[in-house]
């Protein structure tokens, strides 16, 4: 069975800071990792994917990831937040080769200015 | 903007009424999903059509019932809803990789339903 913690139900930083979003995850088999943001009303967005490739992963808007397996970890994070960057973000997971997506419960951040 | 179109954008109903919620992508995609998404939740999943059959059904309440017409389209019917079912209802799609990993899923913006 799969499944996701995202250690941090909320996150708080100041506009120029860094971001570092947590998620953890559990899979029996090579897991393949995505990153998601949802702006109030409106659907998911991809950030980043992780599929075997490079561990260290560039997505859009300045945010990467990297895979690490032995910590089971693929923790989101972005030099510098923006005002923008305020939203919900989910870590998934799957690791069949169907259409099994595990939604981690969600981060919300808020960028204070 | 996203590629995978859904309309309409707000519905309110009531329990005795007939609605239906429309999604299209022209990605390519044959695999298309519905999610349910309650407020600050993650989505849930509902259904998941494959080369346009029915290969996943969460449980879901025959008053929800979704259709595939063809690999561009997905609905979902709405029939005597109870207000519980308001909810963000989100549409998916994503490729089929055969033999290979996992195509990430592509999200509507999603139709806001209100159950009155």
């Amino acid at each position: 069975a799969q499944s996701v913690t995202q250690l941090d139900s909320h996150v708080s930083v100041s506009e120029g800071t860094p971001v570092l979003l947590r998620c953890n995850y559990s899979s029996s088999y090579s897991p393949s990792l995505f990153w998601y943001v949802q702006h109030p009303n409106k659907g998911l967005q991809l950030l980043l994917k992780y599929t075997s490739a490079a561990t260290l992963v560039k997505g859009i808007n300045g945010f990467e990831a990297e895979f690490k397996k032995s910590e089971t970890s693929f923790h989101l994070t972005k030099p510098s937040a923006h005002m923008s960057d305020a939203a919900e973000y989910f870590c998934v997971v799957t690791t069949s080769y169907g259409q099994n997506f595990v939604f981690g419960p969600g981060t919300r951040l808020s960028v204070l200015p | 903007d996203t590629e995978v179109t859904q309309t309409p954008k707000h519905l309110v109903m009531g329990m005795t009424n007939k609605k239906s919620l429309k999604c299209e992508q022209h990605m390519g995609h044959r695999a298309m999903y519905w999610y349910k998404q309650k407020a600050k939740k993650p989505p849930e999943l509902m259904f998941v059509y494959s080369y346009e059959k029915l290969s996943i059904n969460e449980s879901v309440p025959s008053r929800f019932s979704p259709e595939c017409p063809n690999s561009s389209l997905l609905n979902l019917h709405l029939h005597a809803l109870q207000p519980e079912d308001s909810a963000l209802y989100l549409c998916a799609s994503s490729q089929v990789l055969q033999g290979a990993r996992n195509s990430p899923l592509h999200f509507g913006n999603g139709t806001r339903l209100t159950v009155t």
